[in-house]
């Protein structure tokens, strides 16, 4: 059976960082693309970033880039993003989620959250 | 890049259908064949229903059904059922190698 699990969510201040992490069991990890989708409370989804199988390609949405690092560990069987510079607009669950179809994403994790606040 | 508009929300009774629509620009929907549709319940993870346009996963029941023209792709949802009241979300890949969400559409089984 095909899990996620992402972990590391958690309060902040605005400026700081953190680092979630996501868990993949039941597939073979470094056969598929995985994704960073997030969704601030009471609104939409918005697409973070990819990362390739082996980690060499990697693409980050506007509002994320220069700030968040996608990063995987296909030995650990992990998938890892860092947020720097956080800010309040970034509160939001976390989710992870397995690029199972081209560009479509098959399994989630059941996400993490984290606040920005002072 | 905004996000791709959706209706906030729809609403049918149950047994009849209802389309919803996902409309983007020749940089996303109209580029690619790559549009998938999500089913959100609430405190949940999103389910993907549709993927490259029309497709439907192992599981997903045949009352789904997506569609595109131009720059306008449609989920269409036929015997509405009590259990398909939830979230619906379209999804592209764009020209600039990301993806694009849309709005979100609530819908309201009457």
């Amino acid at each position: 059976e095909v899990q996620l699990v992402e972990s590391g969510g958690g309060l902040v201040q605005p400026g700081g960082s953190l680092r979630l992490s996501c868990a993949a069991s039941g597939f073979t990890f470094s056969s598929f693309e995985m994704n960073w989708v997030r969704q601030a409370p009471g609104k939409g989804l918005e697409w973070v970033s990819f990362i390739s199988g082996g980690g060499s390609a990697i693409y980050y949405g506007d509002s994320v880039r220069g700030r968040f690092t996608i990063s995987r560990d296909n030995a650990k069987n992990s998938l890892y993003l860092q947020l720097n510079s956080l800010r309040a607009e970034d509160t939001a669950v976390y989710y992870c989620a397995r690029e199972g179809r081209v560009y479509s994403f098959d399994y989630w994790g059941q996400g993490t959250l984290v606040t920005v606040s002072s | 890049q905004s996000a791709l508009t959706q209706p906030a929300s729809v609403s049918g009774s149950p047994g009849q259908s209802i389309t919803i629509s996902c409309t983007g620009t020749s940089s996303d929907v109209g580029n690619y064949n790559y549009v998938s549709w999500y089913q959100q319940h609430p405190g949940k993870a999103p389910k993907l229903m549709i993927y490259e346009v029309s497709n439907r996963p192992s599981g997903v029941s045949n009352r789904f059904s997506g569609s595109k023209s131009g720059n306008t792709a449609s989920l269409t949802i036929s015997g509405l059922q009590t259990e398909d009241e939830a979230d619906y979300y379209c999804s592209s890949y764009t020209t600039s190698s990301t993806l694009l969400f849309g709005g979100g559409t609530k819908l309201t089984v009457l």
